[in-house]
C-alpha cells in the first residue's frame, strides 16, 4: 500500500463545476503539500498545510490530521485549471517528500 | 526573476555520454532538492542539500549519479555513462530552513538519452 493515496486518478468535469480531490496518507507528517503540474510544465506549489484550512482564490485546501486526510477543492472550475494535481507529504522522520500519484483533471468548456 | 532556475531546459545525448545539469535556487533558501520524474509518474526523490552538505541520497542515486553544491548556492547533478533509462525530467527545488517548508520547484531539465 502506498503511503500517500490520491483519488480520483482521473477527473473530467464541465466548466463551473465544484471539484474535489482527496489525499490520504499513512505516515506521521510535519506538513502536506498540494502541487500543480501542467502538461510538459514544471511543478508549482499551491499550498502547504499542517492543520486546518487555507484558501487562495478559487482553491481551498483542508487537512484533518487525526484522520490523515486532505482535500483540495476548486470552485467555479475553468479549463485553465486542467492539470495534474499532486499531494505530497513531508514525514516527521526526514526531509523528503512522499508523493501521491497525482490526479489528472480535465475541465471541459 | 527570483524563482528557482535550471539549465539546460532540454538535453539530448547519446547513451554512454556524461551530462551535467545546473540548478540555481532562490537566493535565501538553504535547502536544495533534486527529483526525477519519468513519464506518467510522480517525482522521485534523489538527494537533498542543507547548504553545501549533502544530507540524504536515495537508493535511486546510483554510482553514476553525483550531485554537488560547493558553495551552498547553486547545485550540479552529473550523470556519467548515461543509459536510456535515465531519460526523465530532472527537477530541482529549494526551501527555507524549517522542516516542512514549501518547496519551490524549478522548470526542470528534460533529458533524452538516445
Amino acid at each position: 500500500k502506498n503511503e500517500v493515496e490520491q483519488s480520483p486518478q482521473n477527473l473530467t468535469a464541465q466548466e463551473g463545476e465544484f471539484i474535489t480531490i482527496n489525499c490520504s496518507y499513512s505516515v506521521g507528517i510535519s506538513a502536506l503539500h498540494w502541487l500543480q503540474q501542467h502538461p510538459g510544465g514544471g511543478i508549482v506549489s499551491l499550498f502547504m498545510l499542517s492543520s486546518g484550512k487555507k484558501k487562495h482564490g478559487r482553491l481551498i485546501a483542508t487537512i484533518n490530521i487525526q484522520e490523515k486526510h486532505s482535500s483540495l477543492h476548486i470552485t467555479a472550475s475553468h479549463p485553465r485549471d486542467s492539470a495534474v494535481y499532486i499531494c505530497a507529504v513531508g514525514p516527521d522522520s526526514n526531509y523528503q517528500l512522499i508523493w501521491g500519484a497525482g490526479t489528472k483533471l480535465i475541465i471541459k468548456p | 526573476d527570483t524563482g528557482v532556475s535550471q539549465d539546460p531546459r532540454h538535453k539530448i545525448t547519446k547513451r554512454g555520454q556524461n551530462v551535467t545539469f545546473r540548478c540555481d535556487p532562490i537566493s535565501e533558501h538553504n535547502r536544495l532538492y533534486w527529483y526525477r520524474q519519468t513519464l506518467g509518474q510522480g517525482p522521485e526523490f534523489l538527494t537533498y542539500f542543507q547548504n553545501e552538505a549533502q544530507l540524504e541520497k536515495s537508493r535511486l542515486l546510483s554510482d553514476r549519479f553525483s550531485a554537488e553544491r560547493p558553495k551552498g548556492s547553486f547545485s550540479t547533478l552529473e550523470i556519467q555513462r548515461t543509459e536510456q533509462g535515465d531519460s526523465a525530467m530532472y527537477l530541482c527545488a529549494s526551501s527555507l530552513d524549517a522542516r516542512g517548508d514549501t518547496q519551490y520547484f524549478g522548470p526542470g531539465t528534460r533529458l533524452t538519452v538516445l
